[in-house]
C-alpha cells in the first residue's frame, strides 16, 4: 500500500518564487527521501533524511522531517523553469536493503 | 553513485506478446528493484531481485507475468508477460546505494501495448 501521501498534487509557480511540498507517511521509518522525475524518465536521488534528524539542506533544497506528525516537506528556493518535474516522497522500512515505497508525487510547473 | 543502463527506453508491442527489458549496473550490488509506474501514477514495486535466488514478489505480481532473472550482481532482466493494455506503463529498475543512502534508478522503459 502507498506510505507517502504528497499534497499538492499539482503545484504551478512563477519562475524565482518558492516552492513547497508537503508528504504524510504512515508507519514508522529509518528514512525519507525525496526524488525528482522529468517527463516520465528515471527518478533522481534528491535528498535523504534520517529518522533522527530534523532539517536538511542541499543547495536549493530544503528537507523538513517531523516524526511525531509522520511528515515531511521539500521547500525550493528561488525556483527555475528546469525544476519543472514530479516530485516523490519515499520512505525507507526500518530495516536495511528495503525498497522504497513511494508517494502519489506533486507535479511541479516552474512559468518563467 | 552506481549507473544504470536499461533497455529499450520504449516499445510499443502487440497484445499476447512478451517483452524483456534489461538492467546493467556498473557495480555489483546485492539487491535489485523492479518498479511499474502507471500512467499518471506513483511508483509500484513489483519484486525484489537477489543474485542466485528466486525474486520475492509484492502482493499483486507473480512470477508466471513477469519473470525475472538475476544471473549476476551486475545484471536483471524483467520479462512482462502475455501482455495486454493494462500493462502500459513505465518500468524501472532500481538499486540501492548502501543502507540509509539514495536509490539510483534506470532511465526507464516505457511500454505501450496496442
Amino acid at each position: 500500500s502507498q506510505q507517502g501521501e504528497e499534497d499538492p498534487q499539482a503545484l504551478s509557480i512563477q519562475e524565482g518564487e518558492n516552492a513547497t511540498m508537503n508528504c504524510s507517511y504512515k508507519t514508522s521509518i529509518n528514512n525519507l527521501q525525496w526524488y525528482r522525475q522529468n517527463s516520465g524518465r528515471g527518478l533522481v536521488h534528491l535528498i535523504l533524511i534520517r529518522s533522527n534528524e530534523r532539517e536538511k539542506h542541499s543547495g536549493r533544497l530544503r528537507v523538513t522531517l517531523d516524526t511525531s506528525k509522520k511528515s515531511s516537506s521539500l521547500l525550493i528556493t528561488a525556483s527555475r523553469a528546469a525544476d519543472t518535474a514530479s516530485y516523490f516522497c519515499a520512505t525507507g522500512r526500518l530495516s536495511g536493503n528495503t525498497p522504497l515505497v513511494f508517494g502519489k508525487g506533486t507535479r511541479l510547473s516552474v512559468i518563467a | 553513485s552506481a549507473v544504470i543502463s536499461q533497455k529499450p527506453s520504449r516499445d510499443i508491442c502487440q497484445r499476447g506478446t512478451s517483452l524483456t527489458i534489461q538492467c546493467q549496473v556498473d557495480s555489483q550490488v546485492t539487491m535489485m528493484f523492479w518498479y511499474r509506474q502507471q500512467p499518471g501514477q506513483s511508483l509500484t514495486l513489483i519484486a525484489t531481485a537477489n543474485q542466485g535466488s528466486e525474486a520475492t514478489y509484492e502482493s499483486g505480481f507473480v512470477i508466471d507475468k513477469f519473470p525475472i532473472s538475476r544471473p549476476n550482481l551486475t545484471f536483471s532482466t524483467l520479462t512482462v508477460s502475455n501482455m495486454s493494455p493494462e500493462d502500459s506503463s513505465i518500468y524501472l529498475c532500481s538499486v540501492e546505494e548502501g543502507i540509509g543512502y539514495g536509490y539510483t534508478f534506470g532511465s526507464g522503459t516505457r511500454l505501450t501495448v496496442v
